[in-house]
């Protein structure tokens, strides 16, 4: 697609059930991040894939959260157990790889229009 | 540590006027800003990218300046319209480091009133 699709858009669930969301980023993108919006909050880095393998994820906040990649496009970021905490809006973005390590890093980050998760 | 600063957190201002919204960073080493709109309910965009040798830059309505020795960046808004209500969010590329290198400043939230 021209853009960075996510699904679902809404996701209404209940405490204690588990949660796919759903991301395909732009075709040739390389990259790809997951962020999570809190109502009227910044956004907060959850995790990062280039290719389908992630150098960093230091945001996941707990073990509930995981997320894989494959075929280096589509990604889904599945959280276990949800509680209400877990309530946002999760962004998905991708771009292409910026550049050699230690060189520019000028790629503009594409996001989706995001999931919506509320947990009741 | 990278951190990424905004001020002020909210601002109200009537249609037609100009505001000025404030990124204060301490990211090295650094590579380029940016700074994203995002529309309620929506992705953030795009707006402009500074690089290291870039003190102004204009895209329509939106000039973004930047003084690398002071590590500061300003987004001024022309002439305000409706539209331009909205979070503006400054992100801050660093060669390396976690992320790929990238620190999210938490926005400014924009209200323009008729």
């Amino acid at each position: 697609g021209a853009g960075v699709s996510q699904s679902p858009s809404n996701k209404v669930t209940e405490k204690g059930k588990d949660v796919e969301l759903r991301c395909d980023p732009i075709s040739g993108h390389t990259a790809l991040y997951w962020y999570r919006q809190s109502l009227g909050q910044g956004l907060e880095f959850l995790i990062y894939f280039q290719g389908n393998s992630a150098p960093d994820k230091s945001g996941l906040p707990s073990d509930r959260f995981s997320a894989e990649r494959t075929g280096g496009s589509v990604s889904t970021l599945t959280i276990q157990r949800t509680q209400q905490e877990d309530s946002a809006v999760y962004l998905c973005a991708s771009r292409q790889t910026p550049g050699l390590a230690g060189g520019p890093n000028t790629g503009e980050l594409f996001f989706g229009e995001g999931s919506r998760l509320t947990v009741l | 540590k990278n951190q990424v600063e905004q001020s002020p957190q909210s601002l109200i201002i009537l249609e037609g006027k100009n505001c000025t919204l404030q990124c204060n960073y301490t990211v090295s080493p650094f590579s380029n800003l940016r700074w994203y709109k995002q529309d309620t309910g929506r992705g953030p965009v795009s707006l402009t990218i500074m690089t290291f040798s870039e003190n102004t830059k204009s895209n329509g309505r939106y000039t973004a300046t930047l003084d690398a020795d002071t590590k500061q960046s300003s987004l001024h808004i022309t002439a305000s319209q409706l539209s331009d209500s909205a979070s503006y969010i400054c992100v801050v590329s660093a060669t390396g480091g976690g992320a790929d290198g990238l620190t999210f400043g938490k926005g400014t939230h924009l209200i323009i009133q008729p």
